[in-house]
Order: structure tokens, then sequence, then C-alpha cells
């Protein structure tokens, strides 16, 4: 079946680069995303790659995407406590696309 | 206001009693979804409606009960509440016209304890 992976923690410095990963099973994905959670609140978009792009650049937001090695990547430039939350990477089902699967989430802290 | 709501927030109950989450939304979208959260397992569909007149299950549909009341309301039910069902539970919404991506709008979520 389909599968996402993540690791379930990473810690960083204030101002450091966070870097979070994703591996995914499904090659015929049209989108890959990422959502973030924070603490007591349900998950926002923060953003999506088309699968047919290599890299995505959003301000402090860089997402990578080897569909060869079916590694998806997050990395958060300059980090800041405020980014301090759970990362979840996503892919659509491959029956449906409509469907989202969800990664297992990897818990961001930041720390001064 | 938010677009996605959910009741009650919070909710501990005991084994074998009927729970209903409630959701609710003003942003006129047709597809809704049930998810639990479990430490270390992230999000797992329960359930998903693409209209008032479909209903899905999703990877782990046992136990649970929904209804989709109208468009704005979709309702999960657990029968017979057991302890394995406590969990965080999420209620989501999208709309299909919106672009090419699929973006989830997600409520605040409820809290369900099973003692």
């Amino acid at each position: 079946g389909e599968d996402v992976e993540q690791s379930l923690f990473l810690s960083v410095r204030e101002g450091d680069s966070s870097v979070i990963n994703c591996t995914y099973t499904d090659s015929s994905s049209t989108y890959l995303y990422w959502y973030k959670q924070e603490p007591g609140a349900g998950l926002q978009l923060l953003t999506y790659i088309f699968s047919n792009m290599d890299m995505k650049q959003d301000q402090r937001l860089t997402v990578l995407l080897n569909k060869k090695d079916k590694h998806l990547s997050l990395r958060i430039a300059d980090t800041q406590t405020g980014d301090s939350a759970i990362y979840f990477c996503a892919e659509s089902d491959r029956s449906n696309t409509d469907k989202l699967i969800f990664g297992t989430g990897t818990r961001l802290q930041v720390f001064p | 206001d938010a677009d996605v709501t959910q009741t009650p927030r919070n909710r501990i109950t005991k084994t074998g009693k009927r729970i209903m989450l409630e959701c609710s939304q003003t942003k006129g979208h047709d597809r809704m979804y049930w998810y639990r959260q479990d430490p270390g397992l992230g999000l797992r569909l329960i359930y998903y409606s693409f209209d008032v007149k479909d209903i899905n299950k999703g990877e782990i549909s046992d136990g649970y009960s929904v209804s989709r009341q109208a468009q704005a309301k979709f309702s999960l039910s657990l029968e017979s509440a057991i302890p394995n069902q406590t969990a965080l539970y999420f209620c989501a919404t999208s709309d299909p016209y919106r672009g090419a991506y699929n973006e989830q709008f997600f409520g605040p979520g409820t809290r369900l304890t099973v003692l």
C-alpha cells in the first residue's frame, strides 16, 4: 500500500536552517504537499509542489522534489520560534486523487 | 468566525457509550473528511463525502459511522466507544473546483478520551 514516511522529531537553534524530509511511495502523485499543525490547532497547507518541478521557493521555504528517489524535503531558512509545529508531508492517493495520504508528521522544536 | 468548526472540542466518555462528533463549515465546499490523529501515526482517513449523497469509507472506518446532514454538516459517530478510539479527531473540507491541487481546510480538532 501507499506509505509516506517522515522522521518524528527535529530540533534546531533559532536562526539556523531546518530541513524536514519525507519519502513517499506513489510515483504517479501529481502534487505533493506540506501541511503545518501549530499547537492546539488543525492543519494548514503550507506549500505544495507539482510533480514536474524539482524545486519551489516561497520566501523562507524551499521545497525539493527528487522523483527518482521519491524524496521530498522542506527547508525553512532562518528558523524562528514561531516555526515550532508539526509538519506533515502528503501525497495524493493513487486510486482517488481527491484523497490525501499523510505522513507521520515531524515535530520541529526551535530553541533560542 | 472559523470556517470549519467542530463540537465538542474535548470529550471524555466511558467504554460502550455512543458518541457523536459534529463538524460544520461555512466555506461552501462539497467535500468533507474525517481523520484521526495518533502520535507517531500521522493522520488516517476514517470517512469522506464528496457530496450529500456520497459517503465513502476511508482506511480505518471500522467502529465508526457518519452522516452528511447537509452540504455544511458532517457528523462522525462512535456507536460503542472503546479505549483505542482515544485520539484527536479532525474534520476537513475541500473544493474540487478551486484548482488542480487538493487543498484541505481543517477544523480545530476534537480531543476524545475513552476510559
